[in-house]
This record gives structure tokens, sequence and C-alpha cells, in this order.
């Protein structure tokens, strides 16, 4: 079964510094896409980032780049110059390319906490 | 402005009755799901649809019904057999095409009287 893992419940990071969020994940097939959506204390899920695996180049949004390492299956997340906006949950979300369903698998999240 | 509408914001449930959450979108959106969460435990997966008139139950469907009879929307009804229902309710859409993101609701936050 594919499963989606962020060992990291909780992180705190000081303001404009660089923080990396961390999520790994399982599956056994070659084609799929990786995403990092955002959950303010408003509760609004808010896409992030998004990455093709069969795409080497990591992808970027401003200050939120990712670290895609395929083969140890690993899907960081790195938010530079972090803001106090950016404090909220932060959710890694795989999903599958060919399996035939459009199921999206999502990790437990981890906490960002920004520090003033 | 396109987006997803769900409603109520917040819900309260007697012991033995069976409440729906609303959830319309108006952005043409094929896919749609219902996902609950959970403090600690992410969003899980309840049902979600393809197409008009067809769902499939997710990670946790019992104790939830769904109906899709109309592309726009996708009603989600928390039954008597649930014996915890309460939780945070998303709802979420999505275009048929792969790579697509998830587009969100705001929540439903459902909880026992």
């Amino acid at each position: 079964a594919q499963t989606v893992t962020q060992s990291q419940p909780e992180m705190s990071v000081q303001e404009a510094e660089t923080v990396t969020l961390s999520c790994t994940y399982d599956t056994s097939e070659s084609d799929y896409y990786l995403f990092w959506y955002k959950q303010p204390p408003s509760r609004q899920m808010i896409l992030v980032i998004r990455q093709e695996a069969y795409k080497q180049q990591n992808a970027t949004e401003n200050r939120f780049s990712v670290n895609f390492q395929k083969a140890a299956k690993s899907f960081s997340l790195k938010i530079s110059d972090s803001q106090l906006g950016d404090a909220a949950m932060y959710f890694c979300a795989y999903r599958p390319l060919l399996s035939g369903t459009y199921k999206y698998i999502f990790g437990t999240g981890t906490r960002l906490k920004v520090l003033a | 402005d396109g987006g997803i509408t769900q409603s109520p914001k917040y819900l309260f449930r007697k012991e033995g009755q069976n409440v729906t959450l609303s959830c319309e979108q108006n952005l043409n959106h094929d896919a749609m799901y219902w996902y609950r969460q959970d403090p600690g435990q992410g969003l899980r997966l309840i049902y979600y649809s393809q197409i008009v008139n067809d769902f499939q139950k997710g990670d946790i469907a019992e104790g939830y019904s769904v109906s899709r009879e109309k592309k726009e929307s996708f009603p989600l009804t928390v039954t008597s057999a649930q014996k915890n229902p309460t939780a945070f309710y998303l709802c979420a859409s999505s275009i048929d095409r792969a790579g697509q993101p998830q587009h969100f609701g705001d929540g439903t936050r459902l909880s026992i009287l």
C-alpha cells in the first residue's frame, strides 16, 4: 500500500531564516505526483507546490522549493526567508498517475511555528 | 469567483440522528472527495467520486454515505452508525487530468451534543 510519512510533528523557525520539512513516501509506482499543502489557522487548504516524478528538476515557487529524491522516495519542502504568515500545518500528498483512480494520499502533517 | 462551498460551517448532531454536510463546486471539476481530519491524523479519505452517479469508498467509509446526482454537488451524510463523528470535514474537487491538485472547501466542524 502506498503511504506518506511526515516524521516531524512540529518544527520552529526564526523569522527570515530557512526551514526544511521532511516527507517520505512508499510506492511501487514509477509515475506519480507529489504535493505540499499549507493549512493556516483558518483551516483552508492551500496548494504550495507540486512535483512530477518524471521531472528531475526540483520545483520552485518563490520562497518555497522542494528537494525531490526519487530513489530515496523523499520529498522535502524548503521555506526560505520565513515569514510570520508561513505559520501553519503543512501536509505532503501523493497521487499515482496510472493507478486508475484519483486517490490522493496525505501525510499526518507538520506544524510550523515562526518565531518573531 | 469559482470555488468550493461547504455548509454549514458548524454542525451539531444529537445521538441517533443523521446529518448531511453540503458541498457544492462551480469549478466544473469531475472528481470530488470527502475527507475527515482529526488531530494528529492528517486527512483520511471517506468517499470519492470521479463522475456523476458513481462513487467509491475511501479508507474510513463506515457510518457515512454520499450521493453524486449532479456534477457540482457531493453531499455527505453522517449516519447514526458513525459512533465518533466529532471531527473537521473537508470537501475537495479536482480536474479529471493527471497531476492536477485538489481544491478544497473551508470545511465543516461537526460536534456531538
